[in-house]
């Protein structure tokens, strides 16, 4: 079963504006780590937000916040003030205290235009 | 720093040959893992390791070997490549694996194609 569900393939947005990337999950551990990271087109992964599940408040990271709501099972990354070098591919990822693999989404691409 | 860095970035391999992928990190970290990622999909974890000298399957262990003689360098092996380990593969690293909060952090990736 798929532990993690990004079902946005792509997404626009303008400069300067937010746009919000959904990721839900699925899982019956109850301590687990919610990832975000972004793939360029250059190819690399590049970390930029985690969420504990215990943790009460939203992670932020400078623009990246991560709107974690727990018993809906989703982990939404929220990006501010977009930029076009925001645009890449952005994908969840989850792992469970009772592995240590992270379970990854299929990915959102996101194009930000001027 | 350096981070972590994999060699080679590309490769072109025939049926049936062998390679040995190179991942080194200098942050000191004890977990190390390698991943592959195919087209529209995310990442699976091939094997892992939680420190210098031990290794474990992940979710895609089969056609692969790996070695962590040294606790920065975590080595992935094809005895016999296939078209199906066409991929590209990517190798991480996290300070600890003991909390599921602990980051991975990725290398560049190594882009290989097999014949």
């Amino acid at each position: 079963a798929q532990k993690i569900t990004q079902t946005q393939p792509g997404m626009f947005v303008q400069e300067k504006e937010a746009v919000t990337l959904d990721c839900t999950y699925d899982t019956s551990d109850p301590s687990y780590g919610l990832f975000w990271y972004k793939q360029p087109s250059s190819g690399e992964m590049i970390f930029l937000i985690y969420q504990g599940s215990y943790d009460q408040q939203n992670a932020t990271e400078g623009r990246y916040s991560l709107n974690f709501q727990k018993a809906r099972k989703s982990a939404n990354l929220v990006i501010s003030a977009s930029q076009l070098g925001d645009s890449a591919m952005y994908f969840c990822a989850m792992r469970e205290n009772s592995g240590y693999a992270l379970n990854f989404g299929k990915g959102t691409s996101l194009l930000v235009t001027p | 720093n350096a981070g972590v860095t994999q060699t080679p970035k590309f490769r072109v391999l025939k049926t049936g040959q062998s390679m040995t992928l190179l991942c080194a990190q200098d942050m000191n970290h004890e977990y190390m893992y390698w991943y592959r990622q195919d087209p529209g999909m995310g990442l699976r974890l091939i094997h892992y390791s939680v420190g210098e000298g031990t290794t474990a399957k992940g979710e895609v262990p089969d056609g692969y070997n790996v070695s962590r003689l040294k606790k920065q360098n975590f080595l992935l092996g094809l005895e016999s490549a296939a078209p199906s380990q066409t991929s590209v593969y990517f190798c991480a690293s996290g300070y600890s694996g003991t909390e599921p909060t602990d980051t991975q952090y990725f290398g560049p990736g190594t882009r290989l194609t097999v014949l």
